[in-house]
């Protein structure tokens, strides 16, 4: 069965400051990962997805790199502003039994003081 | 493009009363889901369609919860009766086809079981 760890579960940075969330996944038989922004009361917002055959992919300031072999993502965020504040989640999308799922973390909250 | 549309927005109900929350996916997503986001959680995965069919619903409580897409477009899920673990957020979410494909997820219904 596929489990997702997110560490840290919370992290508070000074605006300005370049961050790494961290993703760890126990199945390396992933398909591909994606990593999402939950703001409180919203829905999800995907950010990246990255294929298996992938290492990495980049928008504007985000970058996620995959290493199955290892069972790690991490999302670097470059330059951080208040407006990044809130939860990012990750989710490896792999087999669950029968289908094909997404299995998600449980987040890290992140808060951008200015 | 329009994206994922949820309503209600919130609900507020007594255990053992029923409620129905409905989605209507991204035109042309044969793929809809449908998931419980518990608070602190990530979101876990109740049931998902392809068209019409279910695909999985391994993780649907079939006790209370059920749920339909009788054209194979927009979808209706129910809990008949509530009970104070439904209280979550229910997202609905689409994409193009069952597979590795990109999720996009609605803004939720937050459902409150008093």
């Amino acid at each position: 069965k596929q489990e997702v760890t997110q560490i840290p579960a919370a992290l508070s940075v000074p605006e300005g400051e370049n961050l790494v969330l961290n993703c760890s996944f126990t199945d390396s038989a992933i398909y591909n990962l994606q990593w999402f922004r939950q703001d409180p009361g919203k829905g999800l917002t995907s950010l990246l997805l990255i294929q298996s055959s992938q290492r990495e992919q980049t928008s504007g300031r985000l970058n996620a790199s995959l290493d199955k072999s290892s069972g790690r993502s991490t999302l670097y965020i470059a330059a951080s502003q208040p407006g990044d504040s809130a939860t990012y989640l990750c989710a490896a999308y792999a087999s669950g039994g029968s289908n094909y799922k997404l299995t998600f973390g449980k987040g890290t909250l992140l808060t951008v003081n200015p | 493009e329009a994206g994922v549309a949820q309503s209600p927005r919130y609900k507020i109900i007594e255990k053992r009363q029923s409620v129905a929350f409905w989605c209507n996916p991204i035109s042309g997503h044969a793929t809809l889901y449908w998931y419980q986001q518990i608070l602190g959680q990530g979101p876990k995965l109740l049931i998902q369609f392809q068209n019409n069919g279910v695909v999985d619903d391994s993780q649907l409580p079939k006790d209370r919860f059920s749920a339909e897409r009788l054209k194979g477009v927009d979808s209706t899920l129910k809990i008949q009766p509530a009970k104070l673990e439904d209280s979550a957020v229910y997202l609905c979410a689409s994409s193009l086809y069952s597979g590795s494909y990109e999720q996009y997820f609605g803004p939720g219904t937050r459902l409150t079981v008093t």
